[in-house]
Formats: C-alpha cells, structure tokens, sequence
C-alpha cells in the first residue's frame, strides 16, 4: 500500500531558530494535507495543497507541495515555544474512490525556550 | 461547544472484555471517519462513513472492529474481545461533504483505551 514517510523524527531547535520538516509519498498525490497535534492533543488541520509546485504561507509557516505531486515540506520561520507538537503530513490513500487519508508517523518539534 | 465530541475519553478494561465509543460529529458534517493513533505513530485509518452508510473500512480491521452510525448523526465503535494490542487512542473525525474524497478532517479529543 502506499507509505508517506516523514524526516526527520525529531527536532530539537533553540527558540528562534528555524525548522523545516520533510514528506515524501511513494505515489503521486492529488493533494497533501498538514496537521499539528500539540501534546495530549488531537490532530488540528493546517492546510491543504492541491497545485503542482504550490507553495501557501500562514504567518511564520511556509508550505510547499512538490513539483512531481510525491513530496512537501513544512517551514517555521523564527521558532517560537507555541510552535511545540507533532507535525504530520497526510496524502489520499492511491486506491480508487478512497477516502482514506494515509498520515506519516510525523516530526515531533521541541522548541528550547 | 460545536466540536466533535468523544466519550468516554479513557477507558481501561481487561483483555476479552467488550468496548464501546461514541462520536458525535460536528453537527453539518455528513462525513465521519475512524482512526486510530498509537504512540509514536500517525493516525491509521480504520472506517468511513458518508451520513449512515459505511463506505470503506480498512484491510487491516480485524472483525471484531464494527462501527455504526445508524441515523446519519452520531457513531459507535465497538470493539469485542479486546486484545492487549488494541490498546491506543481512538479518535473520530468529521468533515463536510466537498468536491474532493478527502477534505479537512475535524478529530476529536479522542478515546484512550487501555487493555490489562
């Protein structure tokens, strides 16, 4: 089936420094979603990416979905003790007419205040 | 609040016994979903619904796995036999119905269940 695989594991910035983290599919995805899970928390919706190569800003946060459609990653500008939590990554499973979303197992963020 | 809510939110029982969760959705949402969340790991998808009709369920759930939604508003999953290996958070989520098959999940605050 198909895998999303998330790097790295952990990260571990001082505050105000920056933090990228990395996903990849093993197929082509018609579009990639992001979530944050603070600790103890339920996953929270970021964004969504649909378009080739498309790249969204939310404040501090910078998205980009690969040109190929099997890759994004997730960019915090100036980390902040707030940013702390797990960040996933999740594609449509590749079947036809799915409705599943396939999550990485996520890079867990440590900001040192 | 007009969240999707979750109960119970813990529940620890012992190996063989019977588990039940309920989910209610975000009241407009005609989409609900299953996923379970173990430590270390990123949500699993277990099962779908579109209003009461249950339209995927993973490969990998086991038939003692069986969810409902019988009215189209809120869900059950029930677990039979529970085995040690069950033993993780349960989250629901819903979504409204959109031009794409998957769109924004909204998750509860999940279900954490511990088998002894």
């Amino acid at each position: 089936g198909q895998q999303v695989m998330q790097i790295p594991q952990y990260q571990h910035v001082q505050e105000g420094e920056d933090f990228t983290t990395y996903c990849n599919s093993s197929t082509t995805l018609s579009n990639i979603q992001w979530y944050k899970q603070r600790p103890g928390g339920h996953p929270v919706f970021l964004i969504q990416l649909v378009k080739s190569g498309e790249v969204k800003k939310q404040k501090r946060l910078t998205f980009q979905f690969g040109e190929a459609k099997k890759n994004s990653s997730l960019h915090i500008t100036a980390t902040q003790t707030t940013d702390v939590g797990t960040y996933f990554c999740a594609g449509p499973e590749s079947g036809a007419g799915s409705y599943q979303l396939t999550f990485g197992k996520g890079t867990k963020l440590s900001v040192i205040p | 609040d007009t969240g999707v809510s979750q109960n119970p939110r813990h529940k620890i029982t012992k190996r063989g016994q019977n588990v039940t969760f309920r989910c209610d959705p975000i009241s407009e949402h005609n989409r609900l979903y299953w996923y379970r969340q173990t430590l270390g790991q990123g949500p699993e998808f277990l099962t779908y619904f579109q209003n009461e009709a249950q339209l995927e369920k993973s490969r990998l759930l086991s038939d003692r796995f069986s969810a409902e939604r019988p009215k189209g508003s809120f869900s059950t999953l029930e677990i039979q036999r529970t085995e040690q290996g069950d033993s993780a958070m349960y989250l629901c989520a819903s979504s409204p119905t959109g031009t794409r098959r998957t769109g924004e999940l909204f998750f509860g605050e999940g279900s954490r269940l511990t088998v002894l």
